[in-house]
């Protein structure tokens, strides 16, 4: 099974700051054949379930605002609010979704 | 609009069994691949199944296999998952969600999920 390793476990950041989350696989999600990493980034609040914000590692679903970006590539990904707003507290969690069974981060809790 | 709303959860004793469903609406559900997600609250998501579009092909988590049975109904939009020898560790929250569109292992949708309690 592909471990999914996220970094840090909570971190609190002030309103309009730079959220940085990190995301780290035990093997490479990176498929050669098509150059894409098999990896997302999922969003859940308090009592809601989980939202879909990236996939592909850096293409965002439609309606996510673009605060919000992935980069990394193989192994090591990065999960970037860009200026937190006061409704992206939640926590995060990282997917992969390069073979089964598909596995989850820890999760990452950002607070203000 | 866009839906999924699961049901079927409840209290059940070590080596029951239980049924969830999953009604879709709002999008071509037999189109669609979809996932059981399981999740005990406060703690972290738990892939547990999916099924693809036309229910013929399935896969499971190593700790449900044998145990729980994927399974959907496309005249009824309605996703199921069979488990059978429950055990403590089951119980969770459980998700339906839909695969993404082009990245199927994603899941873009998401019901509001139904609790599966385990104990005697």
């Amino acid at each position: 099974d592909i471990v999914m390793t996220q970094s840090p476990d909570s971190l609190a950041v002030s309103l309009g700051e730079r959220a940085t989350i990190n995301c780290k696989s035990s093997q490479s999600v990176l498929y050669s054949s098509n150059s894409k990493n098999f990896l997302a980034w999922y969003q859940q609040k308090p009592g809601q379930p989980p939202k879909l914000l990236i996939y592909w590692a850096s293409m965002r679903e439609s309606g996510v605002p673009d605060r919000f970006s992935g980069s990394g590539s193989g192994t090591d990904f990065t999960l970037t609010i860009s200026s937190l707003q006061a409704e992206d507290v939640a926590v995060y969690y990282c997917q992969q979704y390069y073979s089964t069974p598909l596995t989850f981060g820890g999760g990452t809790k950002v607070e203000i | 609009e866009v839906q999924l709303v699961e049901s079927g959860g409840g209290l059940v004793q070590p080596g029951g069994s239980l049924r969830l469903s999953c009604a879709a609406s709002g999008f071509t559900f037999s189109n669609s691949w979809m996932h059981w997600v399981r999740q005990v609250p406060g703690k972290g998501l738990v892939w547990v199944s999916r099924v693809d579009a036309n229910g013929s092909a399935t896969s499971y988590a190593a700790s449900v296999k044998g145990r729980f049975t994927i399974s959907r109904d496309n005249a009824k939009n309605t996703l199921y998952l069979e488990m059978n020898s429950l055990r403590a560790e089951d119980a969770a929250l459980y998700y339906c969600a839909r695969g993404g569109d082009g990245h199927r292992y994603t899941f873009d949708i998401w019901g509001q999920g139904t609790m599966v309690t385990v104990s005697s």
